[in-house]
């Protein structure tokens, strides 16, 4: 079946300009989470969906992140007047449940480069 | 940082070797999960073992977990080149199961 998706695959873009990624996890997966990844701050979680609800956005690293999830399956994750420090790779992951053995499956992420 | 550890940072092998990787945390944990990526993109994940459990295998993997020490380690035998990558750990835990992630061991195998 068909894996986790996210597009775009590359994103360049302008200091100050806002930016949406997207991503399309595994049909029926009730989980969603995004992580971004960057060479000084290596893999981090940034929020958590279950269903269309975010119980989990501990990890945004700013208000000028936001995301949402419709329908339990396409989430956005949305950056406004970008910096160049969100440059990196944004992952999203999906599982079909949340329990402790549940495996969280990767798409093979966005990289935003801010200029 | 919450970040947990991971050695060692670099493994440069021959074939037919096996590597070994360890991963320390720092928190109670659900699971830990251990995960392969190649330039720098998607992860792909290689086996999750659970915190009641203490070893598993899959193929040519082998993953202990010592929660009484917070580590764990990985251990690919006879490693090929197609091995070639990054490795972290990472350990999903609380209600959400987020992931945490180690720093990652770059594996290269020579062949």
């Amino acid at each position: 079946g068909a894996g986790v998706s996210q597009s775009p695959s590359n994103k360049v873009t302008e200091k100050g300009k806002d930016v949406e990624l997207r991503c399309d996890p595994i049909s029926g997966h009730t989980a969603l989470y995004w992580y971004r990844q960057s060479l000084g701050q290596g893999l981090e979680f940034l929020i958590y969906f279950q269903g269309n609800s975010a119980p989990d956005k501990s990890g945004l690293p700013s208000d000028r992140f936001s995301a949402e999830r419709t329908g339990g399956s396409v989430s956005t994750l949305t950056i406004q007047r970008t910096q160049q420090e969100d440059s990196a790779v944004y992952l999203c992951a999906s599982s079909l449940y949340v329990t402790e053995k549940e495996t969280q499956y990767f798409g093979p992420g966005t990289r935003l480069l801010v200029l | 940082s919450q970040q947990g550890e991971e050695d060692p940072q670099a493994l440069s092998i021959q074939e037919g070797e096996n590597a070994t990787m360890n991963c320390s945390y720092k928190t109670s944990i659900n699971n830990l999960q251990w995960y392969r990526q190649n330039s720098g993109r998607g992860l792909v994940h290689l086996i999750l073992i659970r915190s009641n459990e203490r070893e598993k295998h899959s193929g040519r993997l082998r993953v202990t977990l010592d929660t009484s020490k917070k580590s764990s380690s990985l251990l690919i035998t006879a490693s090929r080149a197609a091995d070639t990558a990054s490795y972290f750990c990472a350990t999903g835990g609380g209600a959400t199961n987020k992931l945490i992630f180690g720093t990652g061991t770059l594996l290269a195998v020579q062949p």
